[in-house]
C-alpha cells in the first residue's frame, strides 16, 4: 500500500495522560499536514511542514499540542495533559509541492487516528 | 478569519444531476477544492478551481466564481454509491487549508 498510513487507528486514553500519533505519508510528497475533525464538522487545520519544516501552525492550537518531521518523512503528533475536549478524529495529509494546479493542492489522507479521552 | 458556508444535507434521487454550492470569506484565496467523505473513511479529493470557470472530471463537475466567492460541486448520473458527505476547502496564501463543514449527500433509489 503506497497511501498515507497513520498509527494507531484507536486511541483511548485518560484525560492527564499524554498521547503519541504517528502519520507516514507518501514517500515522494514533501508536504505533510495534520487535522483534526469532529463529528459532522469538516477537517480542521492544525499544522503543516515541508520537509522536515514546521511552516504553519493554527493560533487555535494550544501549546499541549506539538508535532514533529525530523527527517523530512513520517511525522509525530503530540498532546499533553489530555482533556476531553481533545477526543476527535486525528487526520494527517500529504502532498507534493511543485508542478501547479491539481498537483500542488490535491492533499491523499490518511485513515485516521480516532482519540477518545475520558 | 475564514468562514465556508455550504448547505448541511441535500437529497436525490439515482440518476439525478445534484448541485453543491459553497460560498466563502477568506483573507487570502488560492484556490477552491472539493473533497467527498464516506462515513467512517478518509476524505479524497476530487476536483480543485483557482481560476473562473468550469472543471470537468467525469460525472463530477467544479465551478468556481471569485467576484462572487462561490463555488459549486456537480454531480450528474448520480449512483448510490456517491451517499456521502463532501467538503469544499479553501487555500490561502500560507498554504493552510480551511474546511466547511460538508454537505451530506443522500441518494435515494
Amino acid at each position: 500500500d503506497t497511501g498515507v498510513s497513520q498509527n494507531p487507528r484507536h486511541k483511548i486514553t485518560k484525560r492527564g495522560q499524554n498521547v503519541t500519533f504517528r502519520c507516514d505519508p507518501i514517500s515522494e510528497h514533501n508536504r505533510l499536514y495534520w487535522y483534526r475533525q469532529t463529528l459532522g464538522q469538516g477537517p480542521e487545520f492544525l499544522t503543516y511542514f515541508q520537509n522536515e519544516a514546521q511552516l504553519e501552525k493554527s493560533r487555535l492550537l494550544s501549546d499541549r499540542f506539538s508535532a514533529e518531521r525530523p527527517k523530512g518523512s513520517f511525522s509525530t503528533l503530540e498532546i499533553q495533559r489530555t482533556e476531553q475536549g481533545d477526543s476527535a478524529m486525528y487526520l494527517c495529509a500529504s502532498s507534493l509541492r511543485g508542478g501547479s494546479g491539481r498537483t500542488y493542492n490535491e492533499q491523499f489522507f490518511g485513515p485516521g487516528t480516532r482519540l477518545t479521552v475520558l | 478569519g475564514q468562514s465556508l458556508e455550504q448547505p448541511s444535507e441535500v437529497t436525490a434521487v439515482e440518476g439525478a444531476i445534484v448541485q453543491i454550492n459553497c460560498t466563502y470569506q477568506t483573507s487570502g484565496f488560492y484556490g477552491l477544492s472539493w473533497y467527498q467523505q464516506h462515513d467512517g473513511g478518509a476524505p479524497t479529493f476530487l476536483s480543485y478551481n483557482a481560476l473562473d470557470g468550469l472543471e470537468e472530471t467525469g460525472r463530477f463537475s467544479s465551478f468556481l466564481s471569485r467576484s462572487d466567492s462561490y463555488g459549486y460541486l456537480l454531480l450528474q448520473e448520480l449512483q448510490m454509491k456517491d451517499s456521502a458527505s463532501y467538503f469544499c476547502a479553501v487555500r490561502d496564501g500560507f498554504n493552510k487549508f480551511y474546511f466547511g463543514s460538508g454537505t451530506k449527500l443522500n441518494v435515494k433509489p
